[in-house]
């Protein structure tokens, strides 16, 4: 059962631009968001968060907005930059249990 | 650097043959978790212990599999008789007790079953 689902599998966007990043999920039990970064031959690192109770989370060039009653959360990069090229894995949590999406490649082109 | 760290980074193995693999989470961080990816997937989640504790484990995990973290602090998953399909990479995370802790995770294990 797919909860969590990030529709692009693909993304190309050319350096200082903004890239916005999809995510939906079904399960409403979830209150916990986050995005997680992935470069070839490493694990997921962890970028930024939010929480239910917020509908924004700011941090440097990245900032996540959630719409709850969507059940849709979004991750914009702006400026993009080169080294932003990497696979975003949005991932949903509440009670103990997180589920991630299958990831979408961004590529940034210089 | 004291990241999650995870051994091996790759184990290539006949099928029929039992591996095991190492997680060292972070010092502090008392929950600890396994997840298996595939390619072209996100991770899925398999267990996780706080401390010691096995507290939660997805139906993912068959018999062949299992987990332990005997004091707390590394943890260790074994795979018995491995099949073709347990080929996988084979994440390890931890976090901080609570509401709200990002998980960090390792670099995985890459397991190949020939």
């Amino acid at each position: 059962d797919q909860q969590v689902k990030q529709n692009s599998p693909s993304l190309s966007v050319q350096e200082g631009r903004i890239s916005i990043l999809n995510c939906d999920y079904t399960n409403s039990m979830f209150d916990y968001f986050l995005w997680y970064k992935k470069y070839p031959a490493e694990g997921p690192t962890f970028l930024i968060s939010i929480s239910s109770i917020k509908d924004k989370n700011e941090d440097g060039r990245f900032t996540v907005f959630l719409n709850k009653s969507a059940k849709h959360l979004s991750l914009h990069i702006v400026p993009s930059q080169p080294g932003d090229s990497a696979v975003y894995f949005c991932a949903a949590a509440g009670n103990n249990d997180m589920r991630f999406g299958a990831g979408t490649r961004l590529t940034v082109k210089p | 650097d004291t990241g999650v760290s995870q051994n091996p980074r790759h184990k290539i193995t006949k099928r029929g043959q039992n591996v095991t693999f190492r997680c060292d989470p972070i010092s502090e961080h008392n929950r600890l978790y396994w997840y298996r990816q595939t390619l072209g997937q996100g991770p899925e989640f398999l267990t996780y212990f706080q401390n010691e504790a096995q507290l939660e484990k997805s139906r993912l995990l068959s018999d062949r599999f299992s987990a332990e973290r005997p004091k707390g602090s590394f943890s260790t998953l074994e795979i018995q008789r491995t099949e073709q399909g347990d080929s996988a990479m084979y994440l390890c995370a931890s976090s901080l007790r609570g509401p709200n802790q990002p998980q960090h995770f390792g670099d995985g294990t890459r397991l190949s079953i020939l």
